[in-house]
């Protein structure tokens, strides 16, 4: 069963810190890894998409990685702001038409 | 931008009641999916959807469910008689154009809450 797990569940970090959210994966045959953007109540913003045949993506603050062997991806924030608290989620397509969800990451950034 | 929008963005209704729930997706797009995230739960895969029919369905996805594209821009999720367990957030996305990245955009959801 493919599964796709977040830790930690929540982190706090101080404004400007740069930061690491992590995200592991079960199936190393993965089709692409796509991370999201959650506010309370809201929907999902897709952040980045990363295809099975690339390393990382990068877009404006966020640098996401993808490392199909160790089934881990990550996603770095550089120069946190408080308007980046929200929950981050990834999610994984293993080639069945489907997306499979972490739990995600709840962060806050301290003014 | 372009952007999926799904209506009501909240819906409070009886259990046993019949409920429709709708998207517009991305005007390009190709696939379209239907997710649901109970109250701090994951999010969860319903349905994908595809040149007219369902291409992937989930266990959660049983004959109480149903989805339609009933013209070109609507795609609507019926869940006939709803139960207590029903009530989550529901959410309607799209890929897939010319160029397809397999790249998911998402609407803001449609909260349905069964009493």
């Amino acid at each position: 069963k493919q599964e796709v797990t977040q830790i930690p569940a929540a982190l706090s970090v101080p404004e400007g810190e740069n930061l690491v959210l992590n995200c592991s994966f079960t199936d190393s045959a993965i089709y692409n890894l796509q991370w999201f953007r959650q506010d309370p109540g809201k929907g999902l913003t897709s952040l980045l998409l990363i295809q099975s045949s690339q390393r990382e993506q990068t877009s404006g603050r966020l640098n996401a990685s993808l490392d199909k062997s160790s089934g881990r991806s990550t996603l770095y924030i550089a120069a946190s702001q408080p308007g980046d608290s929200a929950t981050y989620l990834c999610a994984g397509d293993f080639g069945n038409e489907k997306l499979t969800f972490g739990t995600g990451t709840r962060l806050t950034i301290i003014p | 931008e372009p952007e999926v929008t799904q209506t009501p963005s909240h819906q409070v209704t009886q259990m046993g009641q019949e409920v429709i729930l709708r998207c517009v997706p991305i005007s390009n797009h190709l696939y379209f999916y239907w997710y649901r995230q109970i109250l701090g739960q994951k999010v969860e895969f319903l349905v994908s959807f595809y040149n007219n029919e369902i291409s992937e369905k989930s266990e959660i996805f049983d004959d109480q469910f149903s989805v339609e594209r009933p013209d070109g821009s609507n795609f609507t999720l019926k869940i006939r008689s709803t139960k207590l367990e029903d009530s989550a957030m529901y959410f309607c996305a799209s890929s897939g154009s010319i160029v397809n990245t397999g790249e998911l955009f998402f609407g803001e959801g449609s909260r349905l809450t069964v009493l």
